[in-house]
């Protein structure tokens, strides 16, 4: 079973405008949620993160909004631009008890801003 | 180097034969993740080393997967008896520390490297 899901496998969205990219969880031990951007070819890159005690993260054009009891959580591009088309993983982490903040990746969103 | 370095970047391999696959981490990150990534899905977790020793091999698929790290360094993933459906991007991400309290955690930023892609004929 998928324990984050991301249910958009594609977005298209205009030059300038604001991207949402949305993903879901099921396992309350999560306590830590991060986003990656990954081009073809390339491995994942670190994108911004957020801590189950807060609901908002800001980077620059990027936003993650964290609601916990609903268990989702969200990413705002504002404003989009071309370079931002890649694919977007949502990724969450708990303590695994045997040592390891493993990392459980949603199957990702491949986000296109069309010019 | 200043990233995650693997190789190699393509590995075609027949099935049956053993293949190695390497993971040179950020220098001075102590905790090392090996992923694998099959067609159409996310990333799934493999092991993790903490140092040379390796305290979650919870997502090895099988005894044909294993791994080890020398020197607190250089991880190295081996395939026994490749099969068709061991085909996947293999990643390795590295990380400053292991975090021992959720303080910590943006200590567990994971950075990855391109991944070595195993194609199983």
């Amino acid at each position: 079973d998928q324990q984050v899901k991301q249910n958009s496998p594609s977005l298209s969205v205009q030059e300038g405008r604001i991207s949402i990219l949305n993903c879901d969880y099921t396992n309350s031990m999560f306590d830590y949620f991060l986003w990656y951007k990954k081009y073809p070819a390339e491995g994942p890159t670190f994108l911004i993160s957020i801590s189950s005690i807060k609901d908002k993260n800001e980077d620059g054009r990027f936003t993650v909004f964290l609601n916990k009891s609903a268990k989702h959580l969200s990413l705002h591009i504002v404003p989009s631009q071309p370079g931002d088309s890649a694919v977007y993983f949502c990724a969450a982490s708990a303590y695994s008890g045997a040592g390891s903040y493993q990392l459980t990746f949603g199957k990702g969103t491949k986000l296109s801003v069309i010019p | 180097g200043a990233g995650v370095s693997q190789s190699p970047s393509n590995k075609v391999t027949e099935k049956g034969k053993d293949v190695e696959l390497r993971c040179d981490p950020i220098s001075g990150h102590t905790a090392l993740y090996w992923y694998r990534q099959s067609l159409g899905q996310g990333l799934e977790f493999l092991i993790y080393f903490q140092g040379n020793s390796a305290p979650d091999k919870s997502g090895l698929p099988s005894d044909r997967f294993s791994a080890e790290r020398t020197g607190g360094s250089v991880s190295t993933l081996t395939i026994q008896r490749t099969q068709q459906e061991d085909s996947a991007v293999y990643l390795c991400a590295s990380s400053r520390t292991s975090p021992g309290t959720s303080s910590n955690l943006a200590k567990n930023i994971q950075y990855f490297g391109a991944g070595t892609r195993l194609s199983v004929l």
